[in-house]
């Protein structure tokens, strides 16, 4: 697959656990970026890596949020203590190079009841 | 900071008929401007982007959009639509090539027969 691949494509969870949530970017791909999606926010951005920098956390809603990203490539998206409001659709999106376009995957589809 | 506002949130059109979606931004600083569609359950794709020289930027499937900076616009065309053009369409600006994307709220259009 050429594209930017996340999984699970969909997670419900009870609301105070912890999911994980997994990006694989387009292989090469030096930045990757992760954005939500809800209702009542629309599209918001949450964090970017690029390279071997430190991670621009700006967009990160609490503290709850985290996310890492292992040998360049894969990242995971975690959100402890999960809370109705974190409903939504979580996107991810990896890039080449500085002019380059962001490349979004499917995104996963988490539901906290 | 910046900010970005699509002013129609939903556009009904014929089939065949020319449709404008709506952009205007807010910015202290330059900006790279974005036009992404999100067909239903997908992620987003890129249509056109401008980040420079001719403010009329061609696109995929036969969009273009104008940047206008006194105005601060970035206004999405298509002479005649589709069936298939039924879509949310999203318009994004970044202060810097492959910086982080603020999305406007979106403009969902559906194509009537």
């Amino acid at each position: 697959g050429a594209g930017v691949s996340q999984s699970p494509s969909n997670k419900v969870t009870e609301k105070g656990k912890d999911v994980e949530l997994r990006c694989d970017p387009i292989s090469g791909h030096t930045a990757l970026y992760w954005y939500r999606q809800s209702l009542g926010q629309g599209l918001e951005f949450l964090i970017y890596f690029q390279g071997n920098s430190a991670p621009d956390k700006s967009g990160l809603p609490s503290d709850r949020f985290s996310a890492e990203r292992t040998g360049g490539s894969v990242s995971t998206l975690t959100i402890q203590r999960t809370q109705q409001e974190d409903s939504a659709v979580y996107l991810c999106a990896s890039r080449l190079g500085q002019l380059e376009t962001q490349y979004f995957g499917p995104g996963t589809r988490l539901l906290v009841l | 900071a910046q900010s970005v506002t699509q002013l129609d949130s939903q556009v009904p059109v014929f089939e065949e008929a020319p449709v404008e979606l709506r952009c205007n931004y807010s910015s202290s600083v330059s900006v790279y401007l974005f036009w992404y569609v999100q067909y239903p359950n997908q992620g987003l794709q890129l249509l056109l982007k401008y980040l420079s020289g001719s403010t009329l930027v061609k696109g995929i499937n036969g969009f273009e959009a104008e940047f206008n900076k006194s105005q601060t616009s970035f206004h999405l065309r298509k002479p005649s639509v589709h069936i298939s053009d039924t879509a949310e369409y999203f318009c994004a600006v970044s202060k810097a090539a492959g910086n982080k994307l603020t999305f406007g709220g979106g403009t969902r259009v559906l194509v009537k027969p």
